[in-house]
């Protein structure tokens, strides 16, 4: 029922591009996309409803897929600011409570 | 406007002590979330409420956990008997009219429990 998500670490320079994928065994009704500092709270990012939605923040960016139950965000030309860790949260069809994944520790060096 | 408040931010007990953790959610929300974060298991739902009716608690992971929701502006996590292994961050969270589309939650800052 947790959503899977990979990469589960990556090491970037300033300035390159990152994917973090997000997978769920059951359908969905929507995916959130939330990023934690250490010892902070995660704060939310974005949050996709339609199945083909994609939505961007910045340079940050994310799509869904609903009928591969997966969805992909998107990190372009990273900064430092990025690091964290990024959480997918799945909602499924007919329920209303957010399964998060294990999360995929994001590191940019300068 | 203030945030999901929740206390105490840091907790160290000793083995078999109870805990209890609170949260005041966001005014005018109407559901309620606790989750548990550890390295391992990554952010677990533990138990949700929605107009203070706990809703979901299968993620209670057992009969020592057991949370509350008294009224529309707070909520109690206890654990009794608390053990090592509760060692975690617990998150308190809440959002408004979940069963529309385009809500979202907020995450309080986090109660950080250790047990020795």
């Amino acid at each position: 029922q947790q959503p899977v998500q990979s990469p589960q670490a990556v090491i970037l320079r300033e300035g390159e591009d990152a994917v973090i994928n997000c997978s769920s065994s059951k359908a969905l009704y929507s995916v959130h996309w939330y990023r934690q500092k250490h010892g902070e709270a995660p704060v939310f990012l974005m949050i996709l409803l339609k199945g083909g939605e994609q939505k961007g923040h910045d340079k940050i960016s994310a799509s869904f897929n609903e009928k591969k139950q997966q969805s992909s965000l998107y990190l372009t030309a990273s900064q430092l600011s990025y690091s964290g860790t990024y959480f997918c949260g799945t909602e499924g069809k007919g329920g209303d409570k957010i399964i998060f994944g294990k999360g995929t520790r994001l590191h940019i060096l300068p | 406007d203030a945030g999901v408040i929740q206390s105490p931010r840091h907790e160290v007990t000793e083995m078999g002590q109870e805990v209890t953790l609170r949260c005041k959610p966001i005014s005018g929300h109407d559901y309620l979330f606790w989750y548990r974060q550890t390295m391992m298991r990554g952010l677990e739902l533990l138990i949700y409420f929605n107009n203070n009716v706990p809703i979901d608690d299968s993620g209670m992971p057992e009969d020592r956990f057991s949370a509350k929701m008294p009224n529309a502006s707070f909520s109690t996590l206890k654990i009794q008997p608390s053990e090592p292994r509760d060692s975690a961050v617990y998150f308190c969270a809440s959002s408004f009219r979940r069963d529309s589309p385009g809500n979202t939650i907020y995450f309080g800052e986090g109660s950080w429990l250790t047990v020795v």
